[in-house]
């Protein structure tokens, strides 16, 4: 199916550890993105990417490592895992505008407990 | 620096009933102004946008008014239906390296009751 796909749909990791999210999208789009969910913040950006090999910071970078080898692909990391990273992570791709706006879709989620 | 502000974080609306839900920016260089809809479990999906050549756009019963001259924008949810019932985030955003990078509100959790 076309669309993007964020795994796993839920991890539980410990405080220290190193756990990575995936991201695969079907579009090739050229734009990628990895947002975090909290209660009371909406959605913050963590990193970006304007195509394979080019990332940058976005609003809350810290703590977190992203890598596109792939125009498909955009794996976000987490060094070692803090309590405060407990969020719901979203990523998204984008393309060029649509006429209804730019082709930003999301994927389903993926909800990080770090304990 | 929240540079999208959000209001009301909660909104409780009768059925039939119009809703209505505020931002406001500080930027002038946003040009893209979308409004997302989101449920339960699920990723935000785009809702309808405007950009700032406008002063109004509609979609069946959804609305954005746009007042360039106050930095503000709102969704106005016209004959509200409990299906609607959901958490609805503005968003701003402008051409740059990042592409088209959305600067998201906090979100407004809407209900609507039958």
């Amino acid at each position: 199916d076309a669309g993007i796909t964020q795994s796993p749909r839920y991890k539980i990791t410990e405080t220290g550890r190193q756990v990575t999210l995936m991201c695969h999208q079907t579009w090739s789009h050229s734009y990628m993105f990895w947002y975090r969910q909290d209660l009371g913040h909406g959605l913050r950006l963590i990193y970006y990417s304007a195509a394979a090999d080019i990332t940058d910071k976005g609003e809350v970078p810290d703590g977190y490592v992203v890598s596109r080898s792939k125009t498909e692909n955009f794996p976000l990391t987490l060094e070692s895992a803090t309590r405060s990273q407990t969020s719901v992570y979203f990523c998204a791709s984008s393309e060029s505008w649509t006429g209804r706006g730019y082709g930003y879709t999301f994927g389903s989620g993926t909800r990080l407990t770090v304990v | 620096q929240q540079q999208v502000k959000q209001s009301p974080q909660s909104l409780i609306v009768q059925k039939g009933g119009i809703s209505i839900i505020n931002c406001a920016y500080e930027n002038t260089a946003f040009d893209y102004f979308p409004w997302y809809q989101q449920f339960p479990g699920k990723g935000p999906a785009l809702l309808i946008a405007i950009r700032p050549d406008v002063s109004e756009k509609k979609e069946g019963r959804f609305t954005i008014s746009f007042n360039k001259s106050a930095k503000q924008f709102s969704l106005h949810i016209m004959d509200s239906q409990p299906g609607d019932s959901a958490t609805y985030f503005c968003a701003a955003s402008m051409n740059s390296n990042s592409g088209y990078a959305l600067n998201f509100g906090k979100g407004t959790s809407l209900l609507v009751t039958p």
